[in-house]
């Protein structure tokens, strides 16, 4: 069972925010909500995680509902370079490695000029 | 600049041969993992290590085997590979922080089994 669904695709205008929207209704209380983007042919990068809290880094802002049941990763103002897949993932907390990141299908966005 | 560098950077492998992709942090990360990625699939972990000297199957560990003898090399090796295997395959690390972890990742090795 997938613990997260992105919507496919998304395009976004450049210079405008890109909103991309993850759902997790099964999220347990100690599982972090992780944000990682790949783009083509390079290694997944993170991007930003949060456990219940609002979160806001150099990169992006995470918004997560009250209820945690799902997110909004929002790149305040999208570069063509910020066209990537971009992977919504939940995780325990706890020191295993075992504990890994399930890399669904995300979300493909692409910005446009 | 640190990072995770990962080598070769593309193979081409005839079946049957044994590969051996290595993968070198200079993070001083305890844990590393090693990921496949395949056409128009998200990535699958292959194994783990949690510490120096600590290995760990994942989700698709059957046909690869690791070692962790140091902190800052962490091999996958193909006894012998077969043309299932083709795939990119990306090395990461991580520091393991209290309930958090955040993974840091190569730039992969793209290998074709004929």
């Amino acid at each position: 069972d997938a613990k997260t669904t992105q919507p496919p695709s998304m395009d976004c205008a450049e210079g405008r925010a890109a909103n991309l929207p993850c759902n997790h209704s099964t999220i347990s209380g100690n599982e972090y909500v992780y944000w990682y983007r790949q783009i083509h042919s390079q290694g997944p990068q993170y991007i930003i995680h949060g456990l219940k809290n609002n979160e806001t880094n150099e990169m992006a802002s995470l918004i997560i509902t009250e209820d945690r049941k799902s997110s909004t990763l929002i790149l305040p103002h999208a570069t063509l370079r910020d066209t990537a897949v971009y992977y919504c993932i939940v995780r325990p907390g706890g020191n295993n490695a075992g504990n890994m990141l399930t890399f669904g299908g995300g979300t493909r966005l692409m910005v446009k000029p | 600049i640190a990072g995770i560098t990962q080598a070769p950077t593309s193979q081409i492998l005839a079946a049957g041969r044994r590969m051996t992709l290595r993968c070198t942090q200079d993070m001083r990360h305890n844990a590393m993992y090693w990921y496949r990625q395949d056409l128009g699939l998200g990535l699958r972990l292959i194994h783990y290590s949690n510490t120096a000297g600590t290995t760990g199957k994942g989700e698709v560990p059957d046909g690869y085997s690791v070692s962790r003898a140091n902190t800052d090399d962490f091999p996958l090796t193909l006894a012998s590979a077969v043309p299932s295997q083709t795939s990119v395959y990306f090395c990461a690390s991580s520091d393991k922080g209290l309930g958090e972890e955040t993974q840091y990742f190569g730039p992969g090795t793209r290998l074709l089994v004929l």
